[in-house]
């Protein structure tokens, strides 16, 4: 089983600021990290799935970054909006194993 | 257009009373998963079919089943329903057991009075 942490919980954020959260997990036997989001009463989307250690992913103003070496991913989103305002998801996946093993996730609202 | 569809959205059941939560699926993906999150923690892998192969998670309990009829459609049944299975369940699909990714339904809310 994968301890995946995620931080911070939450995060309160104004429009326009930047912000950016954190995913940590086991180094070893790593093959993939997935980031989802997802707003209330929706389903969650998917993000990013990285597999490489240096891999920068980008999506419109959502980045990520990724360090397979020390177990950890972050996610930037720049200039956040009001849309944007949803519970970021990560979950790294072992070896070859298909399982995807999530974290708690970070809350992200950005208030108008 | 919605591929991964979960019914009902909310689902209110007694203790003790069987409950069947339901997934379809419009992808022709051959995996299904069913997850259960509990509030505020991580969404939890329940099991998965692979084509009509059934896969338990060693720490479901034995409460919880599926079954899945066919390639579109998997049912997550819950026995004997206890306060402690409240929760938000996900079904999940991919296209074999090494997905780029996984497409998620929004989810069942389920509530037990």
């Amino acid at each position: 089983i994968l301890n995946v942490e995620q931080s911070p919980q939450s995060l309160h954020v104004q429009e326009g600021d930047s912000t950016n959260f954190t995913c940590s997990f086991p180094s070893s036997n790593f093959y993939a990290l997935h980031w989802y989001r997802w707003e209330t009463a929706k389903s969650p989307e998917a993000l990013f799935v990285m597999t490489l250690n240096g891999d920068e992913k980008k999506k419109g103003r959502i980045s990520a970054t990724l360090n397979t070496k020390e177990g950890y991913s972050y996610l930037y989103i720049k200039g956040s909006q009001p849309e944007d305002s949803a519970t970021y998801l990560c979950a790294p996946r072992g070896g070859s194993n298909y399982k995807l093993t999530f974290g708690k996730g970070t809350l992200l609202t950005v208030n108008p | 257009d919605a591929m991964v569809i979960q019914n009902p959205r909310y689902q209110v059941t007694q203790f003790g009373k069987p409950v069947t939560l339901s997934c379809s699926q419009t992808l022709n993906h051959n995996v299904m998963y069913w997850y259960q999150q509990k509030s505020s923690q991580a969404p939890k892998l329940l099991f998965h079919y692979y084509d009509k192969d059934f896969n338990n998670e060693a720490d479901t309990p034995d409460n919880f089943q599926s079954r899945r009829p066919n390639t579109s459609f998997c049912f997550l049944d819950i026995r004997s329903p206890g306060l402690g299975d409240a929760a938000m369940y996900l079904c999940a699909t991919s296209r074999g057991q090494d997905p780029t990714e996984q497409y998620f339904g929004p989810g069942t809310r389920l509530t037990v009075t």
